[in-house]
């Protein structure tokens, strides 16, 4: 079965110092990855998605991605914080089944909080 | 801007009501997913509609209902109101539903029952 654990709960960085927020899955296959960002009192937007093309995922916002199935993780990364990057991101594994958790199975979400 | 419609924005109601939460999809996506979202219990799914029939099913309560209409909308009915069930409610909607499709998420209904 599939699955995906996010490392932190919360992550703090300063601003204009890089972010890094960590991301595990299990799958049984290859599987679809993405990571959303959900701002205070917004619906989740997807920041990138990963389907078996390149490793390396560019998203919106400077933010990537790199899948490495022999670590089997899917960290989100930046180089600089901004103020506005401050929200709680959510990695995601496609779920082939498409069973009780319907097609996306979430991870319990990193909040990422930025100092000035 | 997602395209994904919710309406209300928010809903303040007593226990024991019923109310109905209303989405409008991303035009030209077919398929409509309803997920809660409170802070003891995450993200939630609750329930997937395809092109007008059920898809897939969550931890969606005997007491929460849903379809989805030929023009695609989609509607949340909550009845028997508890104060648990006072959380946001999302819709998404995608292309076609399945295996890597990304998902569109509306701005969210905020449900408070007092």
């Amino acid at each position: 079965a599939q699955s995906v654990t996010q490392l932190d709960s919360h992550v703090s960085v300063s601003e204009g110092t890089p972010v890094l927020l960590r991301c595990n899955y299990s799958s049984s296959y290859s599987p679809s990855l993405f990571w959303y960002v959900q701002h205070p009192n917004k619906g989740l937007q997807l920041l990138l998605k990963y389907t078996s093309a390149a490793t390396l995922v560019k998203g919106i916002n400077g933010f990537e991605a790199e899948f490495k199935k022999s670590e089997t993780s899917f960290h989100l990364t930046k180089p600089s914080a901004h103020m506005s990057d401050a929200a709680e991101y959510f990695c995601v594994v496609s779920d082939e089944g498409g069973g009780s958790q319907g097609n996306l199975i979430f991870g319990k979400g990193t909040k990422l909080s930025v100092k000035p | 801007d997602s395209g994904v419609t919710q309406t209300p924005k928010h809903l303040i109601t007593a226990t024991g009501q019923r109310v109905t939460l209303r989405c409008s999809p991303r035009s030209g996506d077919l398929s409509v997913y309803w997920y809660q979202q409170s802070l003891d219990q995450g993200l939630q799914f609750l329930i997937q509609y395809y092109n007008g029939e059920e898809r897939a099913k969550g931890n969606i309560l005997e007491r929460f209902s849903a379809q989805q209409f030929p023009d695609l909308h989609s509607e949340l009915n909550l009845s028997s109101l508890e104060l648990g069930d006072s959380a946001l409610y999302f819709c998404a909607s995608s292309v076609v539903g399945g295996f890597g499709s990304p998902l569109h998420f509306g701005n969210g209904t905020r449900l408070t029952v007092t």
